[in-house]
């Protein structure tokens, strides 16, 4: 079985500050691994895939095999990065099924 | 390109009844996902169709739940009869490959309140 973890709900940080979001997962083989992002009153979108490894609106993400950990990363948050971000794991062979953690609610406060 | 629609927006039901969700994938996107999100929860996936055919419905509750996608092309979801687990944001999705090259596309959602 296939699970994805995100352990906080909610995370708070200033402006310029730096922004974690942690994700960890649980498969027994080859995952491939996104993040996914929902602004306010928006569809639900693709963040970044951690195979092309690029970097998006200062976004990245680094996956971790001995760790089952595919944190986001960011040095200085912006007001506009508030969101809800989830992360999701492809299996190999999973059809193209993706299995989605509980999302993290981000706040950028001035 | 236009995006993936879905109607209704939003849908109250009382429970025992029916209800029925349309989604239009982006044009020539040939796989289709129906996806559950309650509320604080990540969505689920219900079905996935390539073309007008299922991949993968394992966790389609069928006692109430079923889709289809005749044609290939549009889909709908019908739950018969509801029940107040229900409740629940549907996601529609396409893609027109692999999702690890192109990933999803979602629609806005349809979001039922069984009451």
């Amino acid at each position: 079985a296939q699970r994805v973890t995100q352990p906080e709900k909610l995370l708070s940080v200033f402006k310029g500050a730096p922004v974690e979001l942690k994700c960890n997962y649980s498969y027994s083989g080859s995952p491939e691994l996104f993040w996914y992002v929902q602004y306010s009153r928006q569809r639900l979108q693709l963040l970044l895939r951690h195979i092309s490894r690029e970097s998006i609106k200062g976004f990245t993400a680094d996956l971790n095999k001995g760790e089952t950990s595919f944190h986001l990363k960011k040095p200085f948050a912006q007001e506009e990065d508030s969101a809800m971000y989830y992360c999701a794991l492809q299996g190999a062979g999973g059809g193209n099924k993706l299995t989605f953690g509980t999302g993290t609610q981000l706040k950028v406060e001035l | 390109e236009a995006g993936v629609a879905q109607s209704p927006r939003y849908k109250i039901i009382e429970k025992r009844q029916s209800v029925a969700f349309w989604c239009n994938p982006i044009s020539g996107h040939a796989t289709l996902y129906w996806y559950q999100q309650i509320l604080g929860q990540g969505p689920k996936l219900l079905i996935q169709f390539q073309n007008n055919g299922v991949v993968d419905d394992s966790q389609l509750p069928k006692d109430r739940f079923s889709a289809e996608r005749l044609k290939g092309v549009d889909s709908t979801l019908k739950i018969q009869p509801a029940k107040l687990e229900d409740s629940a944001v549907y996601l529609c999705a396409s893609s027109s490959g692999p999702v690890i090259d192109y990933g999803y596309t979602f629609g806005s959602g349809t979001r039922l309140t069984v009451v």
